[in-house]
C-alpha cells in the first residue's frame, strides 16, 4: 500500500486559512469515508483532528475541517493560531484486509 | 482518564529481539480494536500492525512480516508488539494506539526503539 500524497509545506499568516490536500486512489481515499487527520507537534505524540472524512472529535476547534472529492481528501484550517503551526497527517482505511495507509505528512508554517 | 502507556524500547544489535507493551487504563479495552503506529527519526507516521477486539484478526506492514507478532490480552488490558530479527530501519518511536483501520482517537507517548551495533 502506497502512502497517501501530501505537499511537504504549506503556511499562512494568523487569521488566514490553510488547506492541505491527501490524494490517493480509488482503493483507499475514493473508496470509503474513512479519511482521518492528525497533528503532530515536534516531540508529541500525534492527535487526532478529523474521522470520517469531517466529523470533529470533542474538544477539536471549529476552525479544523475536512472534506472529501474523489481520490483526494482536505483538511482546511481557518483563523490560522500560532499553535496550529505542527505536521499534520491524514490516513484512510484501505479495504477489510489491509492495515491503513497515511500519508506523507505536510508541516504548517504560520508566517 | 483514557490512557496508554508504552514500555519495553531501549537499544539493540541488529539481529535482536524487543517486546513492546502497552497499559491500557480509563476505558474497556477489550471492546477497542488496537494498533501500533511507528515514526522513525525525521519520517512520516507508518502503521506497523494491527488486531481485532478479541485477537481474531491481525494484520501486518509488509516491512515486518514474519518477523513481529501482535498480541493482546485483555484481561490484562495490555497490547504487545513482539519484534524480532530487527534491523536498522526498525529503528522509530513506536505508538501504542486505540483503534484500527479507519481511525485513531488514542495515541501512547510512545517507545523509542534504536536498532544499532
Amino acid at each position: 500500500q502506497s502512502a497517501l500524497t501530501q505537499p511537504p509545506s504549506a503556511s499562512g499568516s494568523p487569521g488566514q486559512s490553510v488547506t492541505i490536500s491527501c490524494t490517493g486512489t480509488s482503493s483507499d481515499v475514493g473508496g470509503y469515508n474513512y479519511v482521518s487527520w492528525y497533528q503532530q507537534h515536534p516531540g508529541k505524540a500525534p492527535k487526532l483532528m478529523i474521522y470520517e472524512v469531517s466529523k470533529r472529535p470533542s474538544g477539536v476547534p471549529d476552525r479544523f475541517s475536512g472534506s472529501k472529492s474523489g481520490n483526494t481528501a482536505s483538511l482546511t484550517v481557518s483563523g490560522l493560531q500560532t499553535e496550529d503551526e505542527a505536521d499534520y497527517y491524514c490516513s484512510s482505511y484501505a479495504g477489510s484486509n489491509n492495515l491503513g495507509v497515511f500519508g506523507t505528512g505536510t508541516k504548517v508554517t504560520v508566517l | 482518564e483514557v490512557q496508554l502507556v508504552e514500555s519495553g524500547g531501549g537499544l539493540v544489535q541488529p539481529g535482536g529481539s524487543l517486546r513492546l507493551s502497552c497499559a491500557a487504563s480509563g476505558f474497556t479495552f477489550k471492546n477497542h480494536y488496537m494498533s501500533w503506529v511507528r515514526q522513525a527519526p525525521g519520517k512520516g507516521l507508518e502503521w506497523v500492525a494491527n488486531i481485532k477486539e478479541d485477537g481474531s484478526e491481525r494484520y501486518y506492514v509488509d516491512s515486518v512480516k514474519g518477523r513481529v507478532t501482535i498480541s493482546r490480552d485483555n484481561a490484562k488490558n495490555s497490547l504487545y508488539l513482539q519484534m524480532n530479527s530487527l534491523r536498522a530501519e526498525d529503528t522509530a518511536v513506536y505508538y501504542c494506539t486505540r483503534g484500527g483501520r479507519r481511525y485513531v482517537d488514542v495515541w501512547g507517548e510512545g517507545t523509542t526503539v534504536t536498532v544499532s551495533s
